[in-house]
């Protein structure tokens, strides 16, 4: 089965840059999408295809994919963006595939 | 706008049955892929279940499979999800997501609804 793995938790300072990794063997070769789950919330999605941003997700939101690791960057990190953030990728033996996610902390 | 209600959740005894709902809205719903994903408390996501447009093809998470199925009436815009021999595992909130037209990914999620097995 195809495993993603993603940091327990980020920490950052509001203004400053969040990067949240999500690593998967040759996942450079996926696309690759991201959602955002505040505390009890619904997740959201806010990067998909790797690097496209659905409409009404800042563009602060943006996202890379090469070799075996896949990057969520938050740009001018705010308060707001306190969150759980998920990769999630197809694969042909384990179909739908998520993340083991990773805990934004504002701090 | 898209909106999925999903409704049906609450507390069942180990072994019991349980039919999740999800009404979707604000959509052609007969044209798109629909999934079940499930978050047990305090953990991460999981997918379910899938179910193509026209129901011709679903497809199962090894984890459910045999005593979970996905379903779909296109005329009432709703999507199931039949919950067979249920065991405290499958203790979660079931979300209803619309899978996205160009590729396999999750575009709108419902709600969710919670599930708790336990005697």
């Amino acid at each position: 089965s195809y495993v993603l793995t993603q940091p327990p938790s980020v920490s950052v300072a509001p203004g400053q840059t969040a990067r949240i990794t999500c690593g998967g063997n040759n996942i450079g070769r996926k696309s690759v999408h991201w959602y955002q789950q505040k505390a009890g919330q619904a997740p959201v999605l806010v990067v998909y295809d790797d690097t496209d941003r659905p409409s009404g997700i800042p563009e602060r939101f943006s996202g890379s994919n090469s070799g075996n690791t896949a990057t969520l960057t938050i740009s001018r990190v705010e308060a707001g963006d306190e969150a759980d953030y998920y990769c999630q990728v197809w694969d042909s033996s384990t179909f739908y595939v998520f993340g083991t996610g990773t805990k934004v902390t504002v701090l | 706008q898209v909106q999925l209600v999903e409704s049906g959740g609450g507390v069942v005894q180990p072994g019991g049955s349980l039919r999740l709902s999800c009404a979707a809205s604000g959509l052609t719903f007969s044209s798109y892929g629909m999934h079940w994903v499930r978050q047990a408390p305090g953990k991460g996501l999981e997918w379910v279940a899938f179910i193509r447009y026209d129901g011709s093809n679903k497809y199962h998470a090894d984890s459910v499979k045999g005593r979970f199925t996905i379903s779909r009436d296109n005329s009432k815009n709703t999507l199931y999800l039949q919950m067979n021999s249920l065991r405290g595992e499958d203790t979660a909130v079931y979300y209803c997501a619309k899978e996205a037209y160009s590729d396999y990914y999750f575009d709108y999620w419902g709600q969710g609804t919670l599930v708790t097995v336990s005697s």
